[in-house]
């Protein structure tokens, strides 16, 4: 099976713009959940979809968004970048549902610089 | 906040030795996760360990859990210089404004395997 896709891989991007990134998980998964990871702040937990219903979110702005499609497919929007937002974003997906209770797939993510 | 934290922040060691992470976390769990990153690249999944375990076995990889101390250790035996990496532990916690529980990951240990 392939694994867990992320396009683009590089993006640059100036403040106040918006991006969106793009997770295709592994075939048959419906979990799709989204981290960020700064070498400040770490590894922080975006949001998780399932079925295209958002199951659960972390302590982000009203900024950033997501959404997942029928195939599982998932999107991830931030609006009005900020400087801050300079981060490696992961996406991962597993089986079920449950994000916290399966192994997570990893895909090898979107690097994000904001000018 | 981070519900794991990993001790030591950084480990230094030569090929063929042992290494040993340890991560501690603040609330009770249902399980633990460990990972390892390469680079900035995606995470990878080692081993998943349940609240009612103590001790998991993967190849060269061993991990401990005492849920009465709320840590946990990861080790590695005979080190081998592409084991060089960043490795978490991941916890489940609860997500804001609802009952699912969400990946909760800890700031990480790097390891360095010299040859």
């Amino acid at each position: 099976k392939a694994g867990v896709t992320q396009t683009p891989r590089y993006l640059i991007k100036t403040r106040g713009q918006q991006v969106t990134l793009s997770c295709s998980p592994i075939s048959g998964h419906r979990s799709v959940s989204w981290y960020q990871q700064t070498p400040g702040q770490g590894l922080q937990f975006l949001f998780e979809y399932f079925s295209e219903t958002q199951r659960n979110k972390g302590n982000f702005p009203g900024r950033f968004s997501g959404r997942q499609f029928s195939n599982s497919r998932s999107e991830m929007n931030v609006s009005t970048l900020e400087l801050g937002d300079s981060a490696l974003y992961l996406c991962a997906s597993s089986p079920g549902g449950g994000a916290a209770y399966n192994e997570q797939f990893f895909g090898p993510g979107t690097r994000l610089t904001v000018l | 906040s981070q519900q794991g934290e990993e001790d030591p922040q950084a480990l230094s060691i030569q090929e063929g030795e042992n290494a040993t992470m340890n991560c501690s976390y603040k609330t009770s769990i249902n399980n633990l996760q460990w990972y390892r990153q390469n680079s900035g690249r995606g995470l990878v999944h080692l081993i998943l360990i349940r609240s009612n375990e103590r001790e998991k076995h993967s190849g060269r990889l061993r991990v401990t859990l005492d849920t009465s101390k709320k840590s946990s250790s990861l080790l590695i035996t005979a080190s081998r210089a592409a084991d060089t990496a960043s490795y978490f532990c991941a916890t489940d916690a609860r997500g804001s404004g609802g009952s699912n529980y969400k990946l909760t990951f800890g700031k990480g240990t790097l390891l360095t395997v010299n040859p």
